[in-house]
């Protein structure tokens, strides 16, 4: 166990949704980073958080977009959903700004039908 | 051409046998390499990390970076069957001002009885 927690473990949505992933990183660490996961594409990074300012984006969509809170959990919110947007998506976190250990979380499986 | 190249296997090895796994990249600016164990259904989990150039070792797992040639090797000893699961190098430098890590497609590794 990581000590990353993300819920929920599994989503079915359609088309034109909106979805919320949510996770919460390992106790003391302040970066919290999104990843997708796709069969095509391997790990893509999306976004980096870092004591709830935004630190890095990846290969994000505009459709997507996500945030940290005070209490350092983190919120990834996706939009006009696609099937192509159906996915493993992770949540890691790290202890600082800039630490390349990162610990995942179990993931949420999406899937738009 | 991809940042990072892994072979995605299948791998398939008799118990007991060694296990060799590589990645190959192509930026010189990495400098922080990774591998990852990813369970079917499970997030990865970090297992090595090595900072630039030489070998690393962690009870049957020993990792190597040879930065000349832009190669990194993980080698699995006396595998198990429990070591069945996809592996994913991954790296980071700090070259896209975020330690954002690149990751390989992943290889996937059985290993039977």
């Amino acid at each position: 166990d990581s000590g990353v927690t993300q819920t929920p473990k599994h989503l079915i949505t359609a088309t034109g949704q909106r979805v919320t992933l949510r996770c919460s990183p390992r106790s003391g660490d302040l970066s919290v980073y999104w990843y997708q996961q796709s069969l095509d594409q391997g790990l893509q990074f999306l976004i980096q958080y870092y004591n709830g300012e935004e630190r890095a984006k990846g290969n994000i969509l505009e459709r997507f977009s996500a945030q940290q809170f005070p209490d350092l959990h983190s919120e990834l919110n996706l939009s006009s959903l696609e099937l192509g947007d159906s996915a493993l998506y992770f949540c890691a976190s790290s202890v600082a700004e800039t630490e390349e250990t990162q610990y995942f979380g179990p993931g949420t499986r999406l899937l738009v039908l | 051409q991809k940042e990072v190249e892994q072979d995605p296997g299948p791998l398939s090895v008799p118990e007991g046998a060694i296990v060799s796994l590589n990645c190959t990249y192509s930026n010189s600016a990495f400098q922080y390499f990774m591998w990852y164990r990813q369970y079917s259904r499970k997030g990865p989990e970090l297992l090595m990390y090595t900072y630039s150039s030489g070998n690393k070792e962690d009870g049957r797992f020993t990792a190597q970076v040879d930065k000349s040639s832009k190669y990194i090797s993980l080698f699995i000893r006396d595998s198990q069957p429990s070591d069945s699961a996809t592996y994913l190098c991954a790296m980071s430098g700090y070259v896209y001002n975020t330690d954002k890590l690149i990751f390989g497609t992943g290889t996937r590794l059985q290993v039977f009885p």
